[in-house]
């Protein structure tokens, strides 16, 4: 059963950068995708990006362009977010999702709990 | 960049068919997947490959597409399924995602 554990909550200056680690266990990592999700209090989910782990390939939503670094450690099966330049308007929970991904097709989403970021002066 | 459209909100009566829909452009390639949201939870996967039922998912949420739209279908809704509801899939190079605005689901 695929299980994904991230780390805990953070309260940063804007300007600054936060990093989120997502760890994954009870699946072939090296055979999954792992993307990010983020949702302000009360309002719709938002794409943050993406990867593929076995190719290492990563995509970012146009509204995270060169902010969002995703990276990968094959030895520990963790996934990594850094967002960069926050903003008060980065705060938001940010979650991990992960599902096998084979032949171009993602199977079952499996999220982590979430992890909220708090942006503030 | 891609979209996916859904109805803000829907309402039903307890033991009726809720229907919430999902509209855009490569959900005829790419397959669309259903989210639960309960408030303070994290979102719980419904469906997913359009109309593949995770295991412990009542048997009542169904999926289907037909082309550019994608439905999700709760037959014989209870209480328990008010909720907001979110579709998400792939743009047609499968390289971007997407979630639609969601749905609110009110168990009259």
């Amino acid at each position: 059963q695929m299980q994904l554990v991230q780390s805990g909550p953070e309260v940063k200056e804007p300007g600054t950068s936060v990093t989120v680690s997502c760890k994954t266990s009870g699946f072939i990592f090296t055979s999954s995708a792992v993307q990010w999700v983020r949702q302000t209090r009360g309002q719709r989910l938002e794409w943050v990006g993406w990867t593929v782990i076995g190719t290492g390939n990563t995509n970012n939503a146009q509204n995270f362009q060169g902010r969002v670094m995703i990276t990968r450690d094959m030895s520990t099966s963790t996934v990594y977010m850094k967002l960069s330049s926050l903003r008060l308007d980065d705060t938001a929970v940010y979650y991990c999702a992960a599902a096998i991904y084979t032949y171009g097709y993602a199977g079952q989403w499996s999220w982590g709990q979430g992890t909220q970021i708090t942006v503030s002066s | 960049s891609y979209e996916l459209t859904q109805s803000p909100s829907v309402s039903v009566s307890p033991g009726q068919t809720a229907r919430i829909t999902c509209s855009g452009d490569a959900l005829p390639r790419q397959y669309a997947y259903w989210y639960q949201q309960k408030p303070g939870q994290a979102p719980i996967l419904v469906m997913y490959k359009d109309r593949e039922r995770p295991s412990g998912i009542p048997e009542r949420f169904s999926g289907s597409n037909s082309g550019t739209t994608v439905t999700l279908t709760i037959s014989g809704v209870q209480a328990e399924d008010e909720a907001d509801y979110y579709c998400h899939s792939a743009d047609s190079s499968g390289s971007y995602w997407v979630f639609g605005g969601g749905t609110r689901l009110t168990v009259l």
